[in-house]
């Protein structure tokens, strides 16, 4: 079964420093997205590729968070720099445009711990 | 705008006992509504959707939900649970936008399973 692949899984890094993470979405979906979730709390869009353009990013922190999808394939989130604030989980998850409903499959994600 | 709202933060039951986790929603058009699961340190998996037709769904792992449209309600069911169903479910609604679907998710119901 085709998955949605993360890495790194897991990221500690200092205050000030630069993080990436990397996405590649289920072979032939559209549709990719980028998480954030907070521990205890529901996963919060960061923002969303439909195929190499970006659709939504009205909740990312453009001052230090950039996103790309240059060929409309994989993907990557930057952070620069990194704040503790950040410390969470980043997931990303992709769709297939022509089904109905959105129905988005999740990477395993990469939790970041910022000291 | 669309919102979820999960009723209930924790649910903790005995095995072989039944559950139901609460979701309510609101929104202005037709929706999508989906229940996924997480585990420890992991991403978001599918349980079950609804996106048109019979009102109770029926997922992976015994799990099922009802659509009430007057009451806006999505309640997962499970009749009887086990240990390995602890984990954390996430009520999410999608609605269609000119960018393609709009989806938020709930805050999650952390489910324990005691022995």
């Amino acid at each position: 079964e085709a998955e949605v692949a993360q890495s790194p899984r897991y990221k500690i890094t200092e205050k000030s420093q630069a993080v990436a993470f990397w996405c590649d979405p289920i072979s032939g979906h559209a549709t990719l997205y980028w998480y954030r979730q907070i521990l205890g709390q529901g996963p919060e869009l960061l923002v969303q590729f439909q195929d190499e353009s970006v659709v939504d990013d009205s909740q990312l922190p453009k001052d230090r968070f950039s996103a790309e999808r240059l060929k409309g394939v994989d993907s990557t989130l930057k952070i620069q720099p990194a704040e503790l604030g950040d410390s969470a989980m980043y997931l990303c998850a992709s769709s297939d445009r022509d089904r109905r409903g959105d129905t988005q499959y999740f990477g395993p994600g990469t939790r970041l711990t910022v000291l | 705008a669309q919102s979820v709202t999960q009723l209930d933060s924790q649910v903790p039951v005995f095995e072989e006992a039944p559950v139901e986790l609460r979701c309510n929603y609101s929104s202005s058009v037709s929706v999508y509504l989906f229940w996924y699961v997480q585990y420890p340190n992991q991403g978001l998996q599918l349980l079950l959707k609804y996106l048109s037709g019979s009102t109770l769904v029926k997922g992976i792992n015994g799990f099922e939900a009802e659509f009430n449209k007057s009451q806006t309600s999505f309640h997962l069911r499970k009749p009887s649970v086990h240990i390995s169903d602890t984990a954390e479910y996430f009520c999410a609604v999608s609605e269609e936008d000119t960018g393609g679907f709009k989806t938020i998710f709930g805050a999650g119901t952390r489910l324990f399973v005691k022995a």
